[in-house]
This record gives structure tokens, sequence and C-alpha cells, in this order.
């Protein structure tokens, strides 16, 4: 079964500072990760997709990669702001299918 | 991208009573997947809602206690039965479009 593992599990940062979060998995053979940004009673925002072929994905201030060999992700934001601060998910399908999640990463962007 | 409309956003319910969650999607998405987020853990899938037939239920789940609808490609529900205060979770839906899977915003349910 698909294990996915998310550090730190809690972050606090300036506003203005790079950051990554970490993702990993134990089962290389993956059909694609995503990356969700999770806000209180809004449910689950995409961000980012990597598709199993892909190295890495990039959307505005937000940059994902992707090692597949090692069962690793990585989401980079540049230029952290307040309004970044949520949970942040990593999940991974080892089918064109459901998702497997990670616990996630709290991240707060102090002003 | 599609848009999941889940409602209701949150309920409190009385044990041993039962709730119906239901989701409408803006377009036609191939598959739906209802999602169980218990507090402080990531999600977990609770089944695949399949169009016109029978879900398919993840291991530990099963149709007496989660039966779920899906009689069309944008509409399903799922109904918590028989509810104990251990069900006591953020209950999501969510939507395959090509690759990308997208939420509802969730029902917070509490059980007293």
């Amino acid at each position: 079964k698909q294990e996915v593992t998310q550090i730190p599990a809690a972050l606090s940062v300036p506003e203005g500072e790079n950051l990554v979060l970490n993702c990993s998995f134990t089962d290389s053979a993956i059909y694609n990760l995503q990356w969700f940004r999770q806000d209180p009673g809004k449910g689950l925002t995409s961000l980012l997709l990597i598709q199993s072929s892909q190295r890495e994905q990039t959307s505005g201030r937000l940059n994902a990669s992707l090692d597949k060999s090692s069962g690793r992700s990585t989401l980079y934001i540049a230029a952290s702001q307040p309004g970044d601060s949520a949970t942040y998910l990593c999940a991974v399908a080892n089918s064109g299918y459901a998702l497997n999640f990670g616990k996630g990463t709290s991240l707060l962007v102090t002003p | 991208s599609a848009v999941i409309s889940q409602k209701p956003s949150r309920d409190i319910c009385q044990r041993g009573t039962s709730l119906t969650i239901q989701c409408q999607v803006d377009s036609q998405v191939t598959m739906m997947f209802w999602y169980r987020q218990q507090p402080g853990q990531s999600l977990t899938l609770i089944a695949t809602a399949n169009q016109g037939s029978e879900a398919t239920y993840e291991s530990g789940f099963v149709i007496d206690k989660f039966p779920i609808s899906r009689p069309n490609l944008t509409f399903s529900t799922l109904t918590v039965s028989n509810m104990s205060p251990e069900d006591s979770s953020i209950y999501l839906c969510s939507g395959r479009g090509n690759e990308k899977l997208f939420f509802g915003s969730g029902t917070q349910l509490s059980v007293l």
C-alpha cells in the first residue's frame, strides 16, 4: 500500500522567505503526483499536477519537482505571502484512479 | 476546471441517525470519489462512486454504513448511517476531470 509522508508537519516563516515543503512516497510506480492547498471551510484546491514522466511543474511562485527513483517530491514557494498560509497536501496516484494523501504541512506566513 | 458544490457544509447530528451529503458537479466527470478526513489525519478514500452501478468500497468501509448513489455523471450522494461519535469527520467528494482531481468544499460532521 502506498504510504505518503510529508515533512515538516508545521512551518512558520516571515513574509518574503522562500520555502520548501517535502513529500516522500514508498511505491515509486506512480501514475502522477498532485499538490493541493486546503483552507478551512473551503475544501481542497489543486495547485500542481506532475505526471510520472515529468520532473517538475511551475505555476507562478510555485514549483513542484518529482524524483520517482528516490520517491520524493518538493513544493517550492518563492517570496511567501501571508495569503499563502494554509495546509499543503501531497497526493500520489498509483493508477489513473484515486489518490493517497499525506497528512499535510501546515504553513503560517507572518507579516 | 470543474466546480463541485457540496452540501450541507456542516451538520450536528444525534447518535443513531443518518445524514445524506450531496455533491453536484458543473460538468461531466469520468470518476467521482468520497473521502473522509478525521481530525489531524490525512484524507482516506471511502469509495469510488460508479455511475449506474454499486460503488466500489475501500478496505474498512462497507455499503451498509456508507451507501452511495451516482445516478448520472454530475451528481452523487453519500449517506452516513447509524452515526456514532466516531463518525465525526470532514467528508469530501471529488471528481476527476482530465488528470486533475477537484474537490467539493467538504461537510463538517459532528455526532453527539
